[in-house]
């Protein structure tokens, strides 16, 4: 079992597209993380929220903790936001991950 | 260099034999943690400190050893190599683990690990 989903798996946007990743978990968290991973395989770290919502430029993310739902959302589009991006919660002294999503942004 | 090192990037062994990865970290944080990543299971937790000598397991713990002498290393060892193993490994730091706001990670820039 999975107790971190993510859709969708792959994703391939035009430039300049408003574009939506989900992530839906299954047990109780401290936080969740938004991280980005880039095609040569460094990892960064995007947001960790608790509740409500973060913004970073044209990054935003949502957390529903009633729903356990999460939105990622990037606004403009642009072909430097193609990577890899990954959901993962804090729950209790254990981290679990999403598989990621793949972001293809065509120019 | 500040930040978060691992040494080997690229390391080719073969079965039974031991291996160990390095991690370094310059920020005295005090959690630090081990993840492989393969494809189709994402990132797994093998094991991480919350201090010096101090480890707990994670999600994937077997076949591997860990230690942490002093705060700003955290050494992965594979005893005897398996081709299961093969993989990407990340280590990662963090200033807590827990909390209302939880803890941003930093992570390593991977081993890449091939088990033959």
């Amino acid at each position: 079992k999975n107790e971190v989903e993510q859709s969708p798996q792959n994703l391939t946007a035009q430039e300049g597209e408003f574009i939506t990743i989900n992530c839906s978990y299954s047990v109780g968290i401290s936080a969740l993380h938004w991280l980005q991973q880039h095609p040569g395989g460094g990892i960064v770290s995007l947001f960790m929220l608790s509740s409500g919502k973060k913004k970073h430029g044209r990054l935003i993310a949502t957390i529903n903790i009633q729903e356990k739902h999460s939105s990622l959302h990037i606004t403009a589009s642009h072909p430097r936001d193609s990577a890899v991006y990954i959901c993962a919660v804090t729950a209790g002294n254990q981290f679990y991950f999403g598989t990621g999503t793949s972001l293809t942004v065509i120019p | 260099d500040a930040g978060i090192t691992q040494s080997p990037r690229y390391k080719i062994t073969e079965t039974g034999r031991q291996v160990t990865l390095m991690c370094h970290q310059t920020w005295s944080h005090s959690y630090m943690f081990w993840y492989r990543q393969d494809l189709g299971h994402g990132l797994r937790l093998i094991y991480y400190s919350a201090a010096a000598d101090i480890t707990d397991k994670g999600e994937v713990p077997d076949g591997y050893v860990v230690s942490r002498s002093k705060t700003e290393n955290f050494p992965l060892t594979l005893e005897s190599a398996t081709r299961s193993q093969t993989s990407v490994y990340f280590c990662a730091s963090s200033g807590g683990l827990a909390g209302p706001l939880g803890y941003e990670q930093y992570f390593g820039p991977g081993t890449r690990l091939t088990v033959t």
